[in-house]
């Protein structure tokens, strides 16, 4: 089963604007990572944040995380067309080896 | 480096064949994961390795097996196909930083098998 869900499934925005994606896992997690899928290629780790960690930033990359609701949010500011991916966050949860348990992604389209 | 490298990037399977999918990694990295992602869907664990001679079992490895004798390879191998196995496959590989505050396993992912098996 899926241990994150993520929100929106699909997200259409115009260059410039910041995008936003949610996502919420079940357990208690060692740590949230994000990454980034373009089509038809393998994944790329984008950020990773730890569960004593509220706010990290990288780059137009801001993610947050709040384990009261075991949530977590990407947030991409000013975003190109070069972004356009599916994104997809993964939880290590806490006492596992280092298994990721991955979401059901969001498709990000950003248009010119 | 290479990074993670995996072979055949296609695959077409006849139901009952068997085969293995090739998964190499050349950045001495311990850990080792097999997942799958079919469409519409997050990546699923099928197998991974913490280390040369130790495996285990991830969310789905009914009609997979694996081995990891060296550090660099971890194949993995369908015994009997199904169609229900179509997908595309991805290896991946880590290692720990222990950072202050915790842990960090980032991990590196190759660019994929797509298997078809008819």
């Amino acid at each position: 089963s899926q241990q994150g869900e993520e929100d929106p499934q699909a997200l259409s925005i115009q260059e410039g604007e910041n995008a936003t994606m949610n996502c919420s896992y079940k357990t208690s997690i060692n740590n949230l990572q994000w990454y980034r899928q373009n089509s038809g290629r393998g994944l790329v780790h984008l950020i990773l944040i730890r569960s004593n960690e509220r706010e990290k930033h990288s780059g137009r990359l801001r993610v947050t995380l709040d384990t009261s609701k075991k949530s977590s949010s990407l947030l991409i500011t000013a975003s190109r067309a070069a972004d356009t991916a599916s994104y997809f966050c993964a939880t290590v949860m806490s006492g596992s080896a280092r298994q990721l348990t991955f979401g059901s992604g969001t498709q990000l389209t950003v248009l010119p | 480096n290479a990074g993670v490298t995996q072979t055949p990037k296609f695959q077409v399977l006849k139901t009952g064949q068997s085969m293995t999918l090739q998964c190499a990694q050349d950045m001495n990295h311990e850990y080792m994961s097999w997942y799958r992602q079919d469409p519409g869907m997050g990546l699923r664990l099928i197998h991974y390795s913490v280390g040369a001679g130790i495996t285990d079992q991830g969310e789905v490895p009914n009609g997979y097996n694996v081995s990891r004798s060296t550090t660099e390879d971890f194949p993995l191998r369908l015994l009997s196909a199904a169609p229900s196995q179509t997908s595309v496959y991805f290896c991946a590989s880590s290692y720990t930083r222990h950072a202050r505050g915790g842990r960090t396993d980032t991990q590196y992912f190759g660019p994929g098998t797509r298997l078809t098996v008819l």
